[in-house]
């Protein structure tokens, strides 16, 4: 199986801040990366697919990037709203079997 | 624009069976870009996939979960559904649809129901 470790588990930022999640697989996933955000009480919200394509609607203050086994979710100019749980989950197989993430969440400082 | 909806008790037993469906609409269950997957989350931790099936029948289940899950398709209703056999009050959780969008060999979970929260209890 594949694992799948985020760093850190949990991030106090400010607003305005730049902020860098990263995600490591156990073994090479090519770029079968996925981020997600999370908000309580809410379904997860697709960010990022593919390791670095911005999913329609996202504002581009989101990034991604990596291959391998390791990826980065990049915030720039961090906004109240962006204060969430963020996911990382791995795709690497046909037929997919996926793995997420332990969460990693940013809580406002 | 494709939405989905789950349905199921919110309180079942311990060693009963829980059975949720997920309903599919402004889309078809049978479309050949799509899988369809379930998620849970139990309070307060992470996200952990349950499994996934393809309109055809096709199923695949995290090896990592013993096998007390069955995934099925009813294509006439729109509709997949999940079983949990033999419920604990480990799988207390709030249990997600989703619908599985595949690119080449990139899969993504693009849309998401609301989710519905079961706790297993006496």
């Amino acid at each position: 199986d594949i694992q799948m470790t985020q760093s850190p588990s949990s991030l106090s930022p400010s607003v305005g801040d730049r902020v860098t999640i990263t995600c490591r697989a156990s073994q090479s996933i090519s770029s079968c990366l996925n981020w997600y955000q999370q908000k309580p009480g809410k379904a997860p919200k697709l960010l990022i697919y593919a390791a670095s394509n911005l999913q329609s609607g996202v504002p581009s203050r989101f990034s991604g990037s990596g291959s391998g086994t390791d990826f980065t979710l990049t915030i720039s100019n961090l906004q109240p709203e962006d204060f969430a749980t963020y996911y990382c989950q791995q795709s690497y197989s046909t037929p997919p079997l996926f793995t997420f993430g332990q969460g990693t969440k940013l809580e406002i400082k | 624009q494709l939405q989905l909806q789950e349905s199921g008790p919110g309180l079942v037993k311990p060693s009963e069976t829980l059975s949720l469906t997920c309903t599919v609409s402004g889309g078809s269950i049978s479309s050949s870009d799509y899988y369809w997957g379930w998620i849970r989350q139990p309070p307060g931790k992470g996200l952990e996939w349950i499994g996934s099936i393809y309109y055809t029948g096709s199923i695949y289940y995290n090896p990592s979960l013993k096998s007390r899950f069955t995934i099925s398709v009813d294509t006439s209703k729109n509709q997949f559904s999940l079983k949990v056999f033999s419920v604990t009050a480990a799988d207390t959780a709030v249990y997600y649809c989703a619908k599985i969008q595949q690119l080449r060999y990139y899969y993504y979970m693009d849309v998401w129901g609301k989710g519905t929260t079961v706790t297993v209890s006496s």
